[in-house]
């Protein structure tokens, strides 16, 4: 089945300590989405890729980065993990922008 | 003005009934709506999207899209306890690759 697969499924973190978080998909999509979501709180998107291109958010802190080396793969990188940054990290991809779908999240625990 | 809005709840329906779950939206230009259902510690998954003003069915849901009033809602029908969970209305936003989310609206059906 196709799917969006996130890797590891559960994160624990010292602070300070880099982590980075990886999104996998077999939909052949496009675009790929990264997203925090905090207990009670709506999804809130940090980065997409359009392809190649990267569109940051505006208030995104420069703490996160993303990478996507190819088609099927994006990696979200923590550089200094602070205990503000404890979420769930949700992956989306959708062809053109459209219909989002996303992976199962990867739950960030910060020590 | 928050662009997308929902009754955050929680909206408590007994089983059996129709759950009514509405949400506005402030940008006249939005062509495409969608509907996520989320379970507690899960991530959100895709249930419904509309286009067009009207109605669209699939199964027990319905949604409906009223451009002139801003306006879309899902019902589902038939309720059922394992329809407990917080939905999410996401609006496209028109000319980019990316969605508005509404806070949700926590559903709670009592047996």
């Amino acid at each position: 089945d196709a799917m969006v697969i996130q890797n590891p499924r559960y994160q624990v973190t010292q602070f300070g300590k880099p982590v980075t978080l990886s999104c996998s998909q077999t939909l052949n999509h496009n675009v790929m989405y990264w997203y925090q979501q905090k207990s009670s709180q709506a999804p809130k998107l940090l980065f997409h890729y359009y392809d190649k291109d990267f569109n940051n958010e505006a208030d995104t802190p420069d703490n996160f980065q993303s990478r996507r080396p190819n088609t099927s793969f994006c990696f979200l990188d923590i550089r200094s993990p602070g205990l503000g940054d404890a979420a769930m990290y949700l992956c989306a991809t959708s062809r053109e922008g459209v219909e989002q779908y996303f992976g199962p999240g990867t739950r960030l625990t910060v020590t | 003005q928050k662009e997308v809005e929902q009754n955050s709840g929680p909206l408590s329906v007994p089983e059996g009934a129709i759950a009514s779950l509405n949400c506005t939206y402030s940008d006249r230009g939005s062509q495409s709506f969608f509907w996520y259902r989320q379970y507690s510690g899960k991530s959100p998954e895709l249930i419904m999207f509309i286009y067009s003003n009207g109605d669209k069915e699939d199964g027990r849901f319905t949604a409906q899209l009223n451009k002139a009033s801003q306006y879309v809602s899902l019902l589902i029908r038939d309720s059922q306890p394992s329809d407990s969970a917080t939905y999410l209305c996401a609006v496209a936003i028109q000319g980019a690759q990316k969605l508005v989310f509404g806070q949700g609206t926590r559903l709670t059906i009592n047996p």
